[in-house]
């Protein structure tokens, strides 16, 4: 068991790029999340998905999008990067409302 | 201000103290509460998860909740240098409410 995958590891992008940040799971969870982590600012709520087929945004979605592309993907997308998006992205899953198991993030930086 | 707030620390203590970490939150409809900890470079795991007011220990941890004053704690009993990272509160409301998460606080357990 994997648990929750994500990749890059690590991405740098110039201002303007477009990228997509990719999460899978093994676990048969039926619920995805996109989080953002930084500095004084801890862990932001992008994107979820309750379940194969929806998406709800979260706390700071702009910018962003997502799809839930089966049960065990679910991916982010950044269309026109900005320096603002600088961030450790998580990608995290669960199994309805509980416990969520989190990936090893994605280190972003855009130049 | 933040639903939940948390001290950032650092916080360091001698190999062998009694850790006290805490946070407050101002949601009076949170009743679910956890404690995540995140290592260096890594995704948060969960450590504790409390309902409602009262105690809850897991061999040398013991997170409590008072939701009169809407504080929540955790405690850890004879730290260990690998004890050190980053410790994130978090709550929500419902079950199928999602996470609120504190800024985190740094912890170092040195030898």
């Amino acid at each position: 068991n994997a648990g929750v995958t994500q990749t890059p590891k690590f991405q740098v992008l110039k201002t303007g790029q477009s990228m997509t940040l990719q999460c899978a799971q093994d676990m048969n969870h039926n619920s995805m999340y996109w989080y953002r982590q930084d500095p004084g600012m801890g862990l932001r709520l992008i994107y979820y998905s309750a379940s194969e087929g929806t998406t709800d945004k979260g706390e700071v979605p702009n910018g962003y999008n997502v799809s839930r592309l089966n049960k065990r993907e679910f991916s982010l997308r950044l269309e026109s990067a900005a320096p603002s998006q600088t961030s450790v992205y998580f990608c995290a899953s669960s199994e309805g409302s509980d416990t969520q198991y989190f990936g090893p993030g994605t280190r972003l930086t855009v130049l | 201000q933040k639903e939940v707030e948390q001290d950032p620390g650092p916080l360091s203590v001698p190999e062998g103290a009694i850790v006290s970490l805490s946070c407050t939150y101002s949601n009076s409809a949170f009743q679910y509460f956890m404690w995540y900890r995140q290592y260096s470079r890594k995704g948060p795991e969960l450590l504790m998860y409390t309902y409602s007011s009262g105690n809850k220990e897991d061999g040398r941890f013991t997170a409590q909740v008072d939701k009169s004053s809407k504080y929540i704690s955790l405690f850890i009993r004879d730290s260990q240098p690998s004890d050190s990272a980053t410790y994130l509160c978090a709550a929500k409301a419902g079950t199928a409410s999602k996470l609120t998460f504190g800024t985190g606080t740094r912890l170092q357990v040195t030898l």
